[in-house]
């Protein structure tokens, strides 16, 4: 059974790069159509769609994040990553890592989630 | 960008029917997506497309959508259900997908 699992430091300080990495276990994470998605959550608030990346390797950002947001795979490792750049204190969130099975469907499944704390 | 608009929350007595509304300009002419999340976990798709239940969804979760609105409605409501819960969909202008701001069933 397919599984997401996030990792990655739960500290960063404001200006930097905040790193994570989903491992995907039970699965390739090169099956064609699917997409690898980064979701994230502020303390007591919504949901935030961060971006994508398809089978093909093709992105999707959210414009809001657009200049400050990589997202990659490592299919070797069977990882897909996020990298978000000049972080400040409103990033700070529990940030998902999923999946969803094609184009404009919605995540089905979810890693567990990762609190990443912005501060110095 | 598509703005989906959802009540802070809703209160529903055990047994009775909840009903959850998300708001959209002409929603109806897109699909829906339904999640449902308890504290501390990730969210959970209780439906798609507006009406189809993923596997392993109770029946007691169904969905609608039409004109400026779509619902979900829980029936037979347990103290289980008591969650926050996010409709979705695909923004086609954006290319992204948006979420409503949540609902945050309460089961008095």
């Amino acid at each position: 059974q397919l599984q997401l699992q996030g990792s990655g430091p739960g500290l960063v300080k404001p200006s930097e790069t905040l790193s994570l990495i989903c491992t995907v276990s039970g699965g390739s994470i090169s099956s064609t159509n699917h997409y690898w998605a980064w979701i994230r959550q502020p303390p007591g608030k919504g949901l935030e769609w961060i971006g994508s990346i398809y089978y093909s390797g093709s992105t999707n950002y959210n414009p809001s994040l657009k200049s400050r947001v990589t997202i990659s795979v490592d299919t070797s490792k069977n990882q897909f990553s996020l990298n978000l750049r000049s972080v400040t204190a409103a990033d700070t969130a529990v940030y998902f890592c999923a999946r969803g099975t094609v184009a404009a469907s919605p995540p089905d499944l979810w890693g567990q989630g990762t609190l990443v704390t912005v501060s110095s | 960008s598509y703005v989906l608009t959802q009540p802070p929350s809703v209160s529903v007595a055990p047994g009775k029917t909840a009903g959850i509304t998300c708001g959209g300009n002409n929603i109806g002419t897109k699909s829906v997506h339904w999640y449902l999340q308890k504290p501390g976990q990730a969210p959970v798709l209780v439906i798609h497309y507006d009406s189809d239940r993923p596997s392993g969804i109770p029946e007691r979760f169904s969905g609608s959508n039409s004109g400026n609105s779509a619902t979900l409605t829980i029936s037979r409501v347990e103290a289980g259900d008591e969650a926050d819960y996010y409709c979705q969909v695909w923004d086609s202008s954006s290319g992204h997908p948006v979420f409503g701001g949540g609902t945050k069933l309460t089961v008095l």
